[in-house]
Parts: structure tokens; sequence; C-alpha cells
């Protein structure tokens, strides 16, 4: 039973575009989300994270949309750059067991010159 | 500084082998973990560690021996491994407050090949 899902395994952006990746949750006890940047063969690099407390939050480059309702979270990157080019992992923490995250299977995006 | 280190970062084995992965934070993190990663597939957790203490066992064979010295260390001691427990191992932690969870920052990972 798979609780976070990213259904898109790739995408596929040209640089100076904006890059959207997706996460679905079904699990309601989620209240804290993280995405992770990942290259080959290195571990995940912290992005950013919302708690379910809010709908947006922001950091540069970087922003992460929450909707409750939908158990829907976006990631948007703008404008991409050829460094972006990465696997992202959206993960969720419940409100209870707070250090148990719960990973989607990523997405490989690929930044076009 | 959110710097998290791994050694070694590879390591060949074999299935009579002992060995032992090494992690160190100097962020003053209280909770440290460890996580097994394959290709292609999302970081799965094996223990955490909170306050020096074993806090969760995800059902882990006892072939995986974790050990927490201080709260800036985490090693993972192997023995008698399967092949198919070559992966990349990922150590990580985090801060630990009341009210509310915090982000886990993971260090490079041990590449591990056992044959």
């Amino acid at each position: 039973d798979q609780q976070v899902k990213q259904n898109s395994p790739s995408l596929s952006v040209q640089e100076g575009r904006i890059s959207i990746l997706n996460c679905d949750y079904t699990n309601s006890m989620f209240d804290y989300f993280l995405w992770y940047k990942k290259y080959p063969a290195e571990g995940p690099t912290f992005l950013i994270s919302i708690s379910s407390i809010k709908d947006k939050n922001e950091d540069g480059r970087f922003t992460v949309f929450l909707n409750k309702s939908a158990k829907h979270l976006s990631l948007h990157i703008v404008p991409s750059q050829p460094g972006d080019s990465a696997v992202y992992f959206c993960a969720a923490l419940p409100i209870q067991g707070a250090q148990k995250l719960v990973f989607g299977q990523g997405t490989r995006l690929t930044i076009n010159p | 500084d959110t710097e998290v280190t791994q050694t070694p970062k590879h390591l060949v084995m074999g299935m009579t082998n002992k060995k032992s992965l090494k992690c160190e934070q100097h962020m003053g993190h209280r909770a440290m973990y460890w996580y097994k990663q394959k290709a292609k597939k999302p970081p799965e957790l094996m223990f955490v560690y909170s306050y020096e203490k074993l806090s969760i066992n995800e059902s882990v064979p006892s072939r995986f021996s974790p050990e927490c010295p201080n709260s800036s260390l985490l090693n993972l001691h192997l023995h008698a491994l399967q092949p198919e427990d070559s992966a990349l191992y990922l150590c990580a932690s985090s801060q630990i407050r009341a009210g509310g969870p915090y982000e886990q920052y993971f260090g490079p990972g041990t590449r591990l090949t056992v044959t």
C-alpha cells in the first residue's frame, strides 16, 4: 500500500521554464511534507518542506503548494536550470511517530538546454 | 552546517565477513537514522535512534546491528550478509523537539556490495 505516490516517473522541461512535480498521498494523518533532491550515488538533499497548516511555502526558486482537501502537493521550480536535473522525492511525516519518513517513488527531472 | 558524513564511501564484502559502516554529524541533532536504498527505489527506513536509544527497528534482520556510541556517532555493524543486501546505505539525522517533526538531513551514503 503506497501512501505517498508520485505518478510521473520522469519529466523533461526546457531550461528557463517552470518545472512542476506532483505528489499525492492517501493517509490523512500526514502532517508535514518534504521534498528531497537526489543525484546518482549521493544521499538525498533536503529542499523544502510544508506543514499541513499552510498551503504554500516558498524558498528562492522553489515553491511547494499543499491542497489538503485533494491530498495533493506540488513542487514548482522556476526558472529551471540544468543543475536541477535529478530525482525528486516527495516525503511525508505523520502526526504520530514523526520520525518515520514515508517516501514516494521519485520523479526524474531532466532540464534540457 | 547541515553535513552528515559517512565512511566508507564504497564497501565490498564477502558473505562471511564482518564490517561496520560509520556515520557522524555535528549539528547537535538527537535523532539519527539508517536507511537502505536499492536502485530506482526510494529510501527504506531501517533503524531510528532517539537520544542515543533505539526507538524504531523496522523488522530488520539481525545480521544488521546498529549502535549509537554517542549523540554524534552512529554505526551499522554487518555480519553474514547476503548478496541481496547490496544497496546504498544512508545515514540521516534530525532535531527532536516537542510539537513538531523536523526535516532529516542525509549523508552521502555507503555503496555496499556483497559478493
